[in-house]
């Protein structure tokens, strides 16, 4: 069974950093497209950025870059999303999501069970 | 950056019911469109792919059609689970992806 397992919640103070976790299992995670989904508070799904962790070639979506980092393990099947100066406005939800094929795939899925951080003061 | 725009918004409807939520992309993305199903409290699920491809697991009553701008996504008989909310996304300018705004399905 293909599955993305996301580390747990996190409550964070402003100004702080913070790395996430999304495990791969169940298939070759080397060879497969991941993606990152933010998802504020009761809004819609954006997407921040997707890596490809055979050789870790990452891209961006506008909004999110320079804002946060993406990287992956290949050796322990682990992608992350990361923040080296956190801000109430990254509150949310996020999601982590496996491409459905090797090459420019066309949907994501299966999805990690997502990964709520809180940013307060 | 190519938009995805959703409508309706939301829509009430009863179990039996037949749907459709309807998604324009701002440039043509030819078959480059995926569906996804999010619950409360949970991550989405992908329903559609290619346009018109019904991932494996999904009930015959979700389809999706379309290309270029314009796309559907029909429920034929709405069941009470398929209340939730539905997102389209553009894969068309891989690996920059959008997302629409999403359509919430009601009870009426």
């Amino acid at each position: 069974e293909v599955q993305l397992v996301q580390s747990g919640a996190e409550v964070k103070k402003p100004g702080e950093s913070l790395k996430i976790s999304c495990k791969g299992s169940g298939y070759s995670f080397t060879n497969y497209w991941i993606g990152w989904v933010r998802q504020m508070p009761g809004k819609g799904l954006e997407w921040m950025g997707i890596i490809y962790p055979d050789d870790s070639d990452t891209r961006y979506s506008p909004s999110f870059q320079g804002q946060v980092t993406i990287s992956a393990d290949k050796s322990i099947s682990t992608a992350y999303l990361q923040w080296s100066s956190l801000k109430a406005s990254d509150t949310a939800m996020y999601y982590c999501a496996v491409g459905i094929t090797i090459f420019s795939p066309t949907g994501f899925d299966p999805w990690g069970q997502g990964t709520l951080v809180t940013v307060s003061s | 950056d190519i938009q995805m725009t959703q409508s309706p918004s939301s829509v009430s409807a009863s179990v039996g019911d037949r749907v459709t939520i309807t998604c324009r992309a701002s440039q043509g993305i030819s078959s480059w469109l995926a569906w996804y199903q999010q619950k409360p409290g949970k991550a989405p699920k992908l329903l559609i792919y290619a346009a018109s491809s019904l991932q494996s697991g999904v009930p015959s009553r979700f389809s999706g059609s379309g290309s270029g701008t314009d796309f559907t996504l029909t429920i034929s008989s709405l069941q009470p689970e398929d209340f939730a909310t539905y997102y389209c996304q553009q894969a068309n300018s891989f690996p920059l992806l959008t997302f629409g705004g999403g359509t919430k399905v009601e009870i009426k």
